[in-house]
């Protein structure tokens, strides 16, 4: 089965400045997707990012991109420029490609919070 | 815009009483999921539907129950709330994914605590 490791329970970063949050996972499968959701405080999940495990790009989303480096099973988020607005509980999520799989399977999560 | 809505925010409720928890999405979408979210364990998979009448469990269905009779509408029932069961439930929806990922939705949470 597989498993999301989030070994950072909280981190607290200056506005403006860069945090980077990481995850690691254990999988047996060679295609897959992998995300960060973010959970705002009393507010809804939403996606921050995601990334297909055969794209060698790593993705970007204006000030948040990710680090995938799939031999070590790594895929680290990179917030630049952090704002009050990141403030948020940040999940990272794994999803198997394989036989349609719908499932995520979600880290313990890590609570970030912007200090002004 | 998606929207996935959950009948309460908070709920209380005693031992032993049936609770149902509702979730509706107008979106839709063929796939619906119920999640519970705990400090330090983040969301695990209770139940999920991909279609109508359709449901299969996830990793902790134990104490669950789930019914789907229209497409855009998830329900989560506990048979009979035990203190345990205290704790935060996420609905979700996505699309089919075909083989292509579909981005899940989420609702606002149910806060539920069992007393």
């Amino acid at each position: 089965a597989q498993t999301v490791t989030q070994s950072q329970p909280e981190m607290s970063v200056q506005e403006a400045e860069t945090v980077t949050l990481s995850c690691t996972y254990d999988t047996s499968e060679s295609d897959y997707y992998l995300f960060w959701y973010k959970q705002p405080p009393s507010r809804q999940m939403i996606l921050v990012i995601r990334q297909e495990a055969y794209k060698q790009q790593n993705a970007t989303e204006n000030r948040f991109s990710v680090n995938f480096q799939k031999a070590a099973k790594s895929f680290s988020l990179k917030i630049s420029d952090s704002q009050l607005g990141d403030a948020a509980m940040y999940f990272c999520a794994y999803r198997s490609r394989v036989g349609g799989s719908e499932k995520l399977v979600f880290g313990k999560g890590m609570k970030l919070t912007v200090n002004p | 815009d998606v929207k996935v809505t959950q009948s309460s925010r908070y709920l209380v409720k005693r031992t032993g009483e049936k609770v149902f928890l509702e979730c509706v999405q107008d979106m839709d979408h063929e796939n619906m999921f119920w999640y519970r979210q705990d400090p330090g364990l983040g969301l695990r998979l209770i139940y999920f539907s991909y279609d109508v009448k359709m449901k299969e469990k996830g990793d902790i269905p134990e104490g669950y129950s789930v019914s789907r009779e229209k497409k855009e509408r998830f329900s989560l029932i506990l048979e009979s709330a035990s203190t345990n069961q205290t704790s935060m439930y996420l609905c979700a929806s996505s699309l089919a994914s075909g083989g292509v990922y579909n981005e899940q939705f989420f609702g606002p949470g149910t806060r539920l605590t069992v007393l």
